[in-house]
């Protein structure tokens, strides 16, 4: 079966630290991975994706994110935390089924707090 | 480039009422639309899958009947929560796959509209 996991609800990190937000997945097939963030009470909005080439794929607001095939994660990091980094953060993978409309499938997100 | 708007951002209504949100892509052609729910403090739910001219794909356990959708056009889709009930009271969002190169599975997010119902 198809999914996602998000295997941390929170990750408290103080700011200037890295960061990193975990995610593995399992999917049929090539994975088409994406990052994406919410700030409260907003809609979702696009960090990075990694659909084919180098392993390292960068993204907005100073993110990336490493594909690892071999453990099937795709960790979304950050060298040095801002406290405007705090919301939620969910990875996605694209479903494998020729007739699913290329749905994503989705992790169950992560909130990060990032303190002063 | 490629922005979706949702309309209205916040509507409150009365049980049994019936409300629409419209999700538009605002710089490009979306041939599929995406209808989501999300709960306070968890992930989204795929609610339905809606291509240009043809019938919604919903996923098990949502009513049809209940939440209509229409895509009537490349940049146009509806969502109607007919009947409201209070536990319909959430947060809803769209998202559109831009025509032609909907293969990665890349999907643009609208800002969502929080529905209560009294």
């Amino acid at each position: 079966a198809q999914s996602v996991a998000q295997p941390e609800d929170q990750v408290n990190v103080a700011e200037g630290n890295p960061l990193t937000v975990k995610c593995t997945y399992s999917v049929s097939g090539n994975p088409y991975l994406f990052w994406y963030v919410q700030y409260p009470n907003r809609g979702l909005q696009f960090l990075l994706k990694y659909i084919t080439g180098d392993n390292l794929v960068k993204g907005s607001y100073g993110f990336e994110a490493e594909f690892n095939k071999s453990q099937t994660s795709f960790h979304l990091k950050k060298p040095s935390a801002l406290v405007s980094d705090s919301a939620l953060y969910f990875c996605a993978v694209r479903a494998s089924r020729t007739d699913s409309n290329y749905q994503l499938i989705w992790g169950a997100g992560t909130k990060l707090i990032i303190k002063p | 480039g490629a922005v979706v708007s949702q309309h209205p951002s916040r509507v409150i209504c009365k049980s049994g009422t019936s409300v629409k949100i419209e999700c538009r892509s605002l710089d490009f052609q979306a041939t599929t639309m995406f209808w989501y729910r999300q709960f306070p403090k968890q992930s989204l739910m795929l609610m339905a899958t809606s291509n240009e001219g043809s019938k919604a794909t919903y996923e098990q356990g949502v009513e049809k009947d209940k939440f209509l959708i229409n895509h009537a056009s490349l940049t146009l889709s509806t969502l109607t929560v007919t009947s409201a009930h209070p536990e319909d009271s959430s947060f809803y969002i769209c998202s559109a796959g831009r025509a032609g190169r909907n293969r990665n599975g890349e999907q643009f997010f609208g800002p969502g509209t929080r529905l209560t119902v009294l």
